[in-house]
């Protein structure tokens, strides 16, 4: 069965700092994605970037960067030069690609709070 | 990226009547859609995944009777939380997906329907 875990439940971080957000993943399957979502207090997610188990390069996405270590089972989110608006939920997601329902799930997210 | 809509947006009723949230992809088909709970300050929890025309798949320990799901079209789900009871006041939150091909990754969530129960 798939999982995903979060360990980080609150992060503070200052103003134009980097921050890295920590996701562990557990899967048989070995055709899966990652996805990384922020959750602002208006409660809609926001798809950040996508890493495909297949993928040899890491996923970028503007100052969105996905560290992937797939022998670790690790894909933790590097946020660059955070931004007051980055003050959010974060959760790491993860979906097996060939599963008979092929659901996202989710880990327990982290709140990222961004010092001005 | 495609829309996905939902509504109402937020909703109070009171103990023991039904509510109905709509969940509608507008601009794409959706063969697939996922019905999400979350409570306050906790993470998205899979409730069940429709596909449209058949029977919706629950996860463990989710009520399908008292969750009830239609996907009667490509564009639209509904679920139905019969008999409300206080304990489901939640934030549910849909999303589809396409579904073309098993590699198909994008899947697009609704801004949520946030439930009360008096």
């Amino acid at each position: 069965a798939q999982k995903i875990t979060q360990t980080q439940p609150g992060m503070f971080v200052q103003e134009k700092e980097a921050v890295t957000l920590d996701c562990t993943y557990d899967t048989s399957d070995p055709s899966y994605g990652l996805f990384w979502y922020k959750q602002p207090s208006s409660g809609e997610m926001i798809f950040l970037i996508y890493q495909g188990s297949y993928d040899q390069q890491n996923a970028t996405e503007g100052r969105y960067s996905l560290n992937f270590q797939k022998a670790r089972k690790s894909a933790n989110l590097v946020i660059s030069a955070s931004q007051l608006g980055d003050s959010a939920m974060y959760f790491c997601a993860m979906r097996e690609i060939y599963s008979s329902a092929s659901k996202i799930i989710f880990g327990s997210g982290t709140r990222l709070s961004i010092r001005p | 990226g495609a829309v996905v809509s939902q509504h109402p947006s937020w909703v109070i009723c009171k103990s023991g009547t039904s509510v109905k949230i709509e969940c509608r992809s507008l601009d794409f088909q959706a063969t697939t859609m996922f019905w999400y709970r979350q409570f306050p300050k906790q993470s998205l929890m899979l409730m069940a995944t429709s596909n449209e025309g058949s029977k919706a798949t629950y996860e463990q320990g989710v009520e399908k009777d008292k969750f009830l799901i239609n996907h009667a079209s490509l564009t639209l789900s509904t679920l139905t939380v019969t008999s409300a009871h206080p304990e489901d006041s939640s934030f549910y939150i849909c999303s589809a997906r396409s579904g073309l091909t098993p590699e198909e990754n994008e899947q697009f969530f609704g801004p949520g329907t946030r439930l009360t129960v008096l």
